[in-house]
């Protein structure tokens, strides 16, 4: 079955980065784009962008671009989210979503900043 | 960026009864517009996409309807564990949006 598994809550603080990853499996990974989603406390799902996995060309929604990094390593299914200069407003819940209409998610991975 | 705007914010409804939700698009968004369902402590749920096919395990309680601006989430018969936060997203064009949520709440 289709599946998509985050790595698990991080707290940093204001100025560190942090990496989260979304491995999937159960369908071949090359087919379908991974999106991003971020989810603030309290709030409605906001778009961040994509990355075509076959290419590895990212795409990234207004508001998400500089210090948001989508990679990939097609060799283990996995696709990661960096984030740069962490803020407080950067505290979310992130998800990764497959394909064209996000038909599959993973569980969402908690990022707290704070000091 | 196409924007897209739910109504009501919050439906307050008994199970049983029909609940209809909106999506609005600033601009048409074609066929392109998915429905997705979000509770408590959950990831969100794809419930339709191509804006009135139903997704893999979703009861046919659940339709969608619409094309071009105007997009319509119609639940028939409200069970109890139907009450939750519905989002649409187009994704006709590049960024994929969202809307802002609907809740649908027991009353």
């Amino acid at each position: 079955q289709v599946q998509l598994v985050q790595s698990g809550s991080e707290l940093k603080k204001p100025g560190a980065s942090v990496k989260i990853s979304c491995k999937a499996s159960g369908y071949t990974f090359t087919g379908y784009s991974i999106n991003w989603v971020r989810q603030a406390p309290g709030q409605g799902l906001e778009y961040m962008g994509w990355i075509n996995t076959n290419t590895g060309n990212p795409t990234y929604a207004q508001g998400f671009t500089g210090r948001f990094v989508f990679s990939l390593d097609t060799s283990v299914s996995t696709a990661y989210l960096q984030i740069s200069s962490l803020k407080a407003e950067d505290t979310a819940v992130y998800y990764c979503a497959r394909g064209t209409f996000l038909d599959y998610w993973g569980q969402g991975t908690l990022v707290t900043v704070s000091s | 960026e196409i924007v897209l705007t739910q109504s009501p914010g919050t439906l307050t409804l008994s199970p049983g009864e029909r609940a209809t939700l909106s999506c609005r698009a600033s601009q048409s968004v074609d066929n392109y517009l998915a429905w997705y369902q979000q509770k408590p402590g959950q990831a969100p749920r794809l419930l339709i996409y191509y804006a009135s096919a139903r997704a893999t395990g979703i009861p046919d309680r659940f339709s969608g309807s619409g094309s071009g601006t105007d997009f319509t989430l119609t639940i028939s018969r409200l069970e109890p564990e139907d009450f939750a936060v519905f989002y649409c997203q187009q994704y006709d064009s590049s960024p994929k949006t969202f809307g802002q949520g609907t809740k649908v709440e027991i009353k």
